[in-house]
């Protein structure tokens, strides 16, 4: 039973598409992350949010607490987006993180 | 400011040989997790630690893994003896509280012959 669902699992898209990558939980939660890697190197934090909606760049995260659902969009995606996104979750009972297996994102110019 | 550093970067041991990775978190961050990162899945926490304290050591497989941080700062992994299975990424990552957002190192890849 994986507490936190990706979808899709891998996507492909043309530079310039609207991205969008969707994580379902099915915990509590304090928090929830979504994490950037690109292959063969380390994870970097792109958002932590609780509730609403958080933009960077051409970045944007939303949540819906009550549905347990977040999105993140990318919009104008670029080749250099191409990596596996993260979600992550940390419960609000016992403090744990549970992580989703990844979505992974290739952007073809 | 430096970030989290990890060492080594890449490792490659023989099975039943004992192996250890050594993680520098970010300075005046007082949570530090270790995880490991198999192919093609998510992390996974093994261990976390609010400065010395490990106050989540519940997945981590004692048997065969510890982990220390002394002085609340460096930390380090071991495994002894390593198994072929244990072949992963293993990740730090630090933050400066329990609640705040967490910067990842670069990881160290096992590999486990």
């Amino acid at each position: 039973k994986n507490e936190v669902e990706q979808s899709p699992q891998n996507l492909t898209a043309q530079e310039g598409e609207f991205i969008t990558i969707n994580c379902s939980y099915s915990v509590g939660i304090s928090a929830l992350h979504w994490l950037q890697q690109h292959p063969g190197g380390g994870i970097v934090s792109l958002f932590m949010l609780s509730s609403g909606k958080k933009k960077h760049g051409r970045l944007i995260a939303t949540i819906n607490i009550q549905e347990k659902h977040s999105s993140l969009h990318i919009t104008a995606s670029h080749p250099r987006d191409s990596a596996v996104y993260i979600c992550a979750v940390r419960s609000n009972t016992g403090n744990q993180f549970y992580f989703g297996t990844g979505t992974s994102l290739t952007v073809i110019p | 400011e430096a970030g989290v550093v990890q060492s080594p970067r890449y490792k490659i041991i023989e099975k039943k040989q004992p192996v250890a990775f050594w993680c520098n978190p970010i300075s005046g961050h007082n949570t530090l997790y270790w995880y490991r990162q198999n192919l093609g899945q998510g992390p996974e926490l093994l261990i976390r630690y609010e400065n010395e304290e490990a106050v989540d050591d519940s997945q981590l497989p004692k048997d065969r893994f510890s982990a220390e941080r002394l002085k609340g700062v460096d930390s380090t992994l071991k495994i002894q003896p390593a198994e072929l299975g244990d072949s992963a990424v293993y990740l730090c990552a630090s933050s400066f509280g329990g609640f705040d957002e967490q910067y990842f190192g670069p990881g160290t890849r096992l590999t486990v012959t």
